[in-house]
């Protein structure tokens, strides 16, 4: 049972650029949430899709979108990016009706992580 | 708005117990969660509680009281496998995702 995939696992961009993460949730799993890392930090939530719908948001700018496919899968686009973006970009998957039913417990990629120089 | 407050670092001894608090001040409470983070890796889920008192799970307990908005996670036995960092994270309801505190890093030496 494949869990949470994420790709790229690295990648490196310049000011100013737009990059796309992309993610597949694990099997069964219909949510989906992302979270930036930066070093030494917690993660910090920066949106989730469910029924290919932004369902809540973070404090982040809208140069952060995404999106969720049918199959459930989602992309994370940040444009015009700035140094302040270099982070670990987490991928987080759930089911909603645990969430209502009791422990809602989030399955997370290993991240890609990107350095914006 | 959303406040989890938990200690930066922590260094013990392998074999001895430690124990890791988390505080918090949130609109709303659904559970709170603790996830181990090794680095470079992703965060497993540790536990997870809703209502007061311990939860326990082989070597890993972790304790609530929602009047205190407090909880800790205590390791037995500790590894040296078990430094990384650990996350206190709170859901503010059912439908809602998870805030992250800053997280503490666990250091276990021999």
């Amino acid at each position: 049972d494949a869990g949470v995939t994420q790709s790229p696992t690295h990648l490196i961009k310049t000011r100013g650029q737009q990059v796309t993460l992309r993610c597949s949730p694990k099997s069964g799993h219909d949510t989906v949430s992302w979270y930036q890392q930066a070093l030494g930090q917690g993660p910090q939530f920066i949106f989730q899709y469910y029924e290919e719908e932004e369902r809540q948001r973070g404090n982040f700018p809208d140069r952060f979108s995404g999106h969720q496919f049918p199959n459930y899968s989602s992309e994370l686009n940040v444009n015009a990016l700035l140094l302040g973006d270099s982070a670990l970009y987490l991928c987080a998957s759930s089911l909603v009706a645990e969430g209502l039913a009791g422990a809602n417990v989030l399955t997370f990629g290993a991240g890609s992580r990107l350095t914006v120089l | 708005g959303q406040n989890i407050d938990q200690p930066t670092e922590m260094t013990a001894t392998e074999g001895a117990i430690v124990q890791i608090n988390c505080t918090y001040q949130t609109s709303g409470f659904n559970g709170l969660f603790w996830y181990q983070q090794h680095a470079g890796e992703a965060p497993t889920f540790l536990s997870y509680n809703v209502l007061d008192g311990l939860e326990e799970k082989g070597r890993f307990s972790s304790f609530l009281s929602r009047s205190k908005g407090y909880s800790y996670l205590l390791l037995k036995e500790l590894q040296m496998k078990d430094s990384a960092s650990y996350l206190c994270a709170v859901r503010a309801s059912g439908y809602s995702t998870l805030t992250f505190g800053k997280g503490t890093m666990l250091l276990v030496s021999p």
